[in-house]
């Protein structure tokens, strides 16, 4: 069991640009989910997925930002034309439909200058 | 909607003291409810976790209990050391649909030698 894993692990970029993050969740797993961590706060759920199947998201994912999970596997979320306030950790998790425990990667740090 | 509230403010205290950090939370149903830790630089490791009224999870000298009469379920430890010191973060997920999680603000613990 290799764990989640995320790529980068730290992102700098400059306002306006776009940014695409990856992650690998545990094999097995079936759910995929997102959540954004700002400094000196808990993690926010963004979005889901069940299998390939984005099934919720969070209205604090404005239409800048997208997310895929093109074969039910590995997924990326991507942000577009960046801004300051989305300097963040994004945080991805796996578990397993009917079981409540979720197993998180290291995160992604973007830094938006 | 389903929320977390922890105490505020970092906790510092010395090796071997008694620790206890402060989670309540409001939810429908019967969620289950967790405690992650967040070591400088890293994910969210699972801690501990209980799904039921009066159920007390434990881990690593670790614990909490469940508490439906008073929507508690406050984390403990007899004796900590440097070791743990990090960011302790409460969660609920809910019972039914997506089982995202809901955290709390989190509690910085500093342990000093």
């Amino acid at each position: 069991d290799t764990g989640v894993s995320q790529d980068p692990r730290h992102k700098i970029t400059k306002r306006g640009q776009n940014v695409t993050f990856r992650c690998d969740p545990i094999s097995e797993h079936n759910r995929l989910y997102w959540y954004r961590q700002t400094l000196g706060q808990g993690p926010e759920f963004l979005t889901y997925f069940q299998n390939e199947a984005q099934l919720e998201k969070s209205r604090l994912l404005s239409d800048r930002f997208s997310a895929e999970r093109p074969k039910g596997s590995f997924s990326t979320l991507e942000i577009q034309r960046t801004e300051q306030g989305d300097s963040a950790m994004y945080l991805c998790a796996s578990s397993l439909s009917g079981r409540d425990t979720q197993y998180f990667g290291p995160g992604t740090r973007l830094t938006v200058l | 909607g389903n929320s977390v509230t922890q105490m505020e403010g970092p906790v510092t205290l010395s090796e071997e003291a008694f620790l206890t950090i402060n989670c309540t939370y409001t939810a429908t149903g019967y969620p289950s409810l967790f405690w992650y830790v967040q070591y400088p630089g890293e994910g969210l490791q699972l801690l501990l976790k209980a799904t039921k009224a009066d159920d007390k999870g434990s881990n690593k000298g670790f614990e909490a209990t469940y508490r439906k009469e008073t929507t508690s379920f406050h984390l403990e430890k007899g004796s900590v050391q440097v070791s743990d010191s990090a960011v302790y973060f409460c969660a609920l997920s809910a019972y039914y649909g997506n089982n995202r999680l809901a955290f709390g603000k989190g509690n910085q613990v500093v342990v000093i030698p």
